[in-house]
């Protein structure tokens, strides 16, 4: 198995644009997580989908921010407009019922 | 809703000396723990989990730890690190949801 995929793995974009971070997750598995990273406020849970559902978006910071999941192998973060400080490492999971997840590589997203 | 608690932020330690990162959780109903590492620059992986059955469970890299249900802990121990130990440790409470502590960095020094 691939793991859990994401694209981009470097993302750099102006104040103000559109951005789309990309997810596979492991065939098979029904839970899809969406986290952020970074030093000031460490592993944020913004979003997680059981069977392509949203569950809980409480973790989305703002209405700047929306995910979807249109089938069980794939799943979009997009933030619009993107500010400054929304720079930071974003990670997609994947876990079977619960248990363990795993995580993809991380997409780093510097906004200028 | 589960909580996690990790209770250093950052641990320095000399190699070849044992340690233990400590992790505490509230939850009122059965929970699964998880303690996963993140190397830098690098996603999250997993180093062992507690789902049922003995509470001393052994994971990658000669790492372990002990499920206590009294006293709601899931500590991390590893008798002798390397330098290679260097890197940040998460500890993970699954029932409800999954949630994360805010991470122990553990600095292995020569």
């Amino acid at each position: 198995d691939a793991g859990v995929i994401q694209s981009p793995r470097h993302e750099v974009t102006e104040m103000g644009q559109e951005v789309t971070l990309r997810c596979k997750p492991i065939s098979g598995h029904d839970y899809l997580f969406w986290y952020r990273q970074t030093m000031m406020r460490g592993l944020e849970l913004l979003i997680y989908f059981n069977n392509n559902v949203p569950i809980d978006d409480s973790g989305m910071p703002e209405d700047r921010f929306s995910a979807k999941m249109p089938n069980a192998s794939f799943s979009t973060l997009k933030i619009q407009p993107s500010e400054p400080r929304d720079s930071a490492v974003y990670f997609c999971a994947s876990s079977l019922r619960r248990q363990e997840q795993f995580f993809g590589p991380g997409t780093r997203l510097t906004v200028l | 809703a589960q909580s996690v608690t990790q209770l250093d932020s950052q641990v320095p330690v000399f190699e070849e000396a044992p340690v233990e990162l400590r992790c505490n959780y509230s939850s009122s109903v059965s929970v699964y723990l998880f303690w996963y590492v993140q190397y830098p620059n690098q996603g999250l992986q997993l180093l062992l989990k507690y789902l049922s059955g003995s509470t001393l469970v052994k994971g990658i890299n000669g790492f372990e730890a002990e499920f206590n249900k009294s006293q709601t802990s899931f500590h991390l121990r590893k008798p002798s690190v390397h330098i290679s130990d260097t890197a940040e440790y998460f500890c993970a409470v699954s029932a409800n949801d999954m949630r994360f502590g805010a991470g122990t960095r553990l600095t292995v020094k020569p």
